[in-house]
């Protein structure tokens, strides 16, 4: 099975920073990689696939980059409304597999 | 809008039965490969399993922690989605989540449209 991993596993930041997620695969899975937003209480809401590409609806203060086995997530200019919990997944190979998530909270 | 709406959770005994269905509405049903995903303060997010769209004969792929266990299978005539989980044990308690993939090839298949949960618990 591919495992997925995320760095950090908590991160607190203020409105207006910039912050990063890293997210890594246990091998190398193209860019078949997704990013999902989990509030509490709530369904995760899918914001990239392939690695790069935003879900229709998400606002462009969110990218993804990379490649291989090292992804990023990057939120810009947080606003009040992104403070959750965010997860990676590998779709490469079955079975799919998800991060464990990250926890971005407000400082 | 692409909805897709859990029902069926419930208190259920180890060793029992239970079957999970998932109405799906605003898009083509058989087009779509469908995903069952649970959830655990714990373990975090699991996928357990895949039902492939009508071009793929609505084949299945399972997690090896269900497998033999857990079955998906689709009513496609009323758009209803199935997991169907025998043998149960206290450790597949968690928010079962009824997930649609992309149509098409180019993107990939992940769990783009996520249901609103429906929760299980297994306990006597």
């Amino acid at each position: 099975d591919i495992q997925m991993t995320q760095s950090p596993s908590s991160l607190s930041a203020s409105v207006g920073d910039r912050v990063n997620i890293t997210c890594r695969a246990s091998q190398g899975i193209t860019n078949y990689l997704a990013w999902f937003q989990q509030k509490p209480g709530k369904s995760p809401k899918s914001l990239i696939y392939a690695a790069a590409v935003l879900h229709s609806g998400v606002p462009s203060r969110f990218s993804g980059s990379g490649s291989g086995t090292e992804f990023t997530l990057s939120i810009n200019s947080l606003q009040a409304e992104d403070f959750a919990t965010f997860y990676c997944l590998q779709y490469k190979a079955y079975p799919i597999t998800f991060g464990p998530g990250t926890r971005l909270e407000i400082k | 809008e692409v909805q897709l709406v859990e029902s069926g959770g419930g208190l259920v005994q180890p060793g029992g039965s239970l079957r999970l269905s998932c109405a799906v509405s605003g898009f083509a049903f058989s087009d779509h490969y469908m995903d069952w995903v649970r959830q655990t303060p714990g373990k975090g997010l699991e996928w357990l399993g895949r039902s492939r769209d009508k071009d793929n004969s609505y084949s299945t792929e399972y997690a090896a922690s269900v497998k033999g266990r857990f079955t998906i299978s689709r009513d496609v005539s009323k758009n209803w989605l199935y997991l169907q989980m025998n043998s149960l044990r206290s450790e597949d308690t968690a928010v079962y989540f009824c997930t649609r993939a992309p149509g098409g090839i180019f993107t990939g298949f992940y769990p783009e449209y996520w249901g609103q949960g429906t929760q299980v618990t297994v306990s006597s």
